[in-house]
């Protein structure tokens, strides 16, 4: 099983909508959480840290569910600009983040 | 303005032979790190540094080297025991305090292609 499980995608969003998309960890003792962006053939930008609370950026919003192990990510008013590859990373090891393969997103107009 | 930054851009082996790729930062930040990323994969682990001095092996060290003899810089190397070594690589780094806060920065990649 792998330590930070995403659903590949692609989800095709149209323009405008909402779109959402989880990740699930497998260690319990995991203490940091981050959503990363990733365009194609770029390295990983950081979108915004997860707080067990959750958390909202603009049109983006995180949420965290320790009880179940799993983090989201909700994008509302999608815009061609999203389109991109989400990266859920988690850190249970100082400075040793643990990424996931990503969700593919594509926001056609 | 300050960052990371990877070169070159581009690196192809021929079968046999040790490349370096390099990593600079100007952040002033105690941790580097040294990614591989394959297609339809998550980010994996090389080697990583706290700091100037000591590194310390990742997930899939067999194949690779680094050093770390000054706090902005850490190369890695890619020698001829890495049997497949075609991937893109990233250098990231943070600062002592924000792995757990602020994640990593990223430089902009190596693309290597084994020819």
């Amino acid at each position: 099983r792998k330590e930070v499980e995403q659903d590949p995608g692609p989800f095709n969003v149209p323009e405008g909508a909402t779109v959402a998309f989880n990740c699930t960890y497998s260690n319990s003792a995991s203490q940091s959480f981050f959503w990363y962006r990733q365009d194609c053939r770029k390295e990983p930008k950081l979108l915004m840290s997860v707080y067990s609370s959750g958390n909202e950026d603009g049109r983006f919003t995180a949420q965290l569910n320790r009880a179940s192990q799993y983090i989201s990510l909700l994008i509302r008013d999608s815009k061609l600009s999203d389109s991109a590859t989400y990266l859920c990373v988690v850190n249970w090891n100082w400075g040793k983040l643990q990424f996931g393969a990503g969700t593919q997103v594509v926001v056609t107009p | 303005d300050g960052g990371i930054t990877q070169s070159p851009k581009y690196l192809f082996r021929k079968e046999g032979q040790n490349v370096t790729l390099s990593c600079e930062q100007n952040l002033n930040h105690d941790a580097m790190y040294w990614y591989r990323q394959d297609p339809g994969q998550g980010l994996r682990l090389i080697y990583y540094s706290q700091i100037v001095n000591d590194f310390q092996k990742g997930d899939i060290a067999e194949g690779y080297s680094v050093s770390r003899e000054k706090k902005e810089s850490f190369p890695l190397t890619v020698t001829s025991a890495q049997k497949n070594p075609t991937a893109f690589y990233l250098c990231a780094s943070s600062s002592r305090d924000s792995p757990t806060s602020y994640g990593y920065t990223f430089g902009s990649g190596t693309r290597l292609t084994v020819v």
